[in-house]
């Protein structure tokens, strides 16, 4: 089982939205609605943003969603601001051997 | 509210096993609504899970590692541990403790809160 694919780097400007993708197969995202998403400030433990595809743990801001169509899964950003300069990585629970798998993580920059 | 906290060396030698804690508070890891997972990151990539014990003591495991992976559980300290064995220069990297969200049929949903991490260096 490989990691999920997201996007090496992603960025924008000041209070515009940016979305981060991230695809798998039949077997993880597209059969099942255990995706997270984590945010990952340098040299910081990750934190988890989404979980169960749309849900928004206490605390996090409702700039950030998520949503699912088919294998791939999205994380928006809107109003982006300069705090949200971070690598995000989604995971997501697998039907394989492998259990559970993390995608290949996204830059984001804040331009 | 739930803190992670990892333990131990910062420095194996090749061939030798590495052996983390991670302490629990601000909680009971007896808990039915939670796994417990080790994640791990070598230095400027992206994220590993390695493997989930449930307090019961049944475990998950990464393919690409269980040869060489064993997660337990230490019920009376609060306690779970990971040992890893048969450690080479590719295993530098930050280890990470985490509270996992259980799926009742089985597996790992989330993963949150997590400890700080700790910097692992396999080197003679």
């Amino acid at each position: 089982q490989s990691a999920l694919t997201q996007p090496a780097s992603v960025s924008g400007s000041p209070g515009q939205s940016i979305t981060i993708s991230c695809t798998g197969t039949s077997s993880d995202v597209g059969g099942y609605n255990y995706v997270s998403w984590y945010q990952q400030h340098p040299d910081k433990a990750p934190k988890l943003m989404i979980y169960d595809v749309t849900n928004r743990p206490s605390g996090v801001s409702n700039r950030f969603s998520g949503s699912k169509s088919g294998n791939t899964a999205s994380l928006t950003i809107s109003g982006l601001q300069g705090e949200d300069e971070a690598d995000y990585y989604c995971s997501s629970y697998t039907s394989s051997s492998t259990f559970y798998v993390f995608g290949t993580g996204t830059k984001v920059t804040v331009l | 509210q739930l803190q992670l906290q990892e333990s131990g060396p910062g420095l194996v030698k090749p061939s030798e096993t590495l052996s983390l804690t991670c302490t629990v508070s601000g909680g009971s890891i007896s808990s039915s609504s939670y796994y417990w997972g080790w994640i791990r990151q070598p230095p400027g990539k992206g994220l590993e899970w390695i493997g989930s014990i449930y307090y019961s003591g049944s475990t998950y495991y990464n393919p690409s590692l269980k040869s060489r992976v064993t997660i337990s559980v230490d019920t009376s300290k609060n306690q779970f541990s990971l040992k890893l064995s048969s450690v080479t220069a590719a295993d530098t990297a930050v280890y990470y403790c985490a509270t996992a969200g259980v799926i009742t049929f089985g597996g790992v949903r989330w993963f949150d809160p997590w400890g700080q991490g700790t910097l692992v260096t396999v080197s003679s």
